[in-house]
């Protein structure tokens, strides 16, 4: 089944002490991001990796680092995490890019919880 | 501030009934999408629109696409309980560095009472 997977799906934490998102694609797909999703500001991009070795920053990056070693894996790092980084996050993966035609569709992994205390 | 407005924030209906979900932005668009995503589930891409005036059908579900690309409508004919949820609106737009960027709406949560 083609599918994005993330891991943890829930954690809750405490403040510094670093941890790893986990998302990994089964789709061979070039392009992933990572979002943030909290109430009443909707989705927001954290990074995305055009392709492997290739990331750029997306519209709230700071606290968080990616790395895009291999084609199917782009994990969220989060070095000393803070309670404002209490959200909800969403990996997605498309064959090239997003927006322009449905064939850069999204899918989106079913999102992982994440609580900063 | 939210790049796309998306309205109403909440939707309540009978099943039967029709609604409409509205996104507006002052900017232009290259494209817009529409999302549904549901409880503990990613969203899941409903529709692509590309040209101004576009209009999609997809079932009950009719999508347009403002002549200027700066708004969307989402409408829904004779809801059923399987059209809750979250609906999302996405603007297409260019970065600087020459990759595109999706800017997401707040979203409207429908909900189609039995």
């Amino acid at each position: 089944e083609a599918q994005v997977t993330q891991n943890p799906r829930y954690l809750i934490t405490v403040t510094g002490k670093k941890l790893t998102v986990t998302c990994s694609q089964n789709m061979n797909h070039e392009y992933m991001s990572w979002y943030r999703q909290d109430p009443g500001l909707g989705l927001r991009q954290i990074y995305y990796s055009m392709n492997v070795e290739v990331t750029d920053k997306g519209d709230v990056p700071e606290g968080y680092k990616v790395s895009r070693k291999e084609k199917r894996n782009f994990p969220l790092i989060l070095e000393s995490p803070s309670p404002n980084q209490t959200s909800l996050y969403f990996c997605a993966s498309s064959p090239e890019g997003v927006g322009r035609s449905s064939y850069n569709e999204q899918f989106f992994g079913p999102g992982t919880r994440l609580t900063v205390l | 501030t939210q790049l796309l407005e998306q309205s109403p924030q909440f939707l309540s209906i009978q099943e039967g009934e029709n609604l409409t979900v509205y996104c507006n932005s002052s900017s232009v668009f290259s494209s817009l999408q529409w999302y549904r995503q549901e409880p503990g589930e990613g969203p899941v891409l409903l529709v692509t629109v590309v040209t101004g005036g576009e209009v999609k059908k997809l079932k009950r579900l009719t999508f347009q696409f403002g002549d200027a690309r700066k708004d969307s409508s989402l409408h829904i004919t004779a809801a059923q309980p399987g059209d809750t949820g979250l609906y999302l609106c996405a603007g297409e737009l260019y970065r600087a560095n020459g990759d595109y960027k999706l800017s997401f709406g707040a979203g409207t949560t429908v909900t189609v009472r039995a």
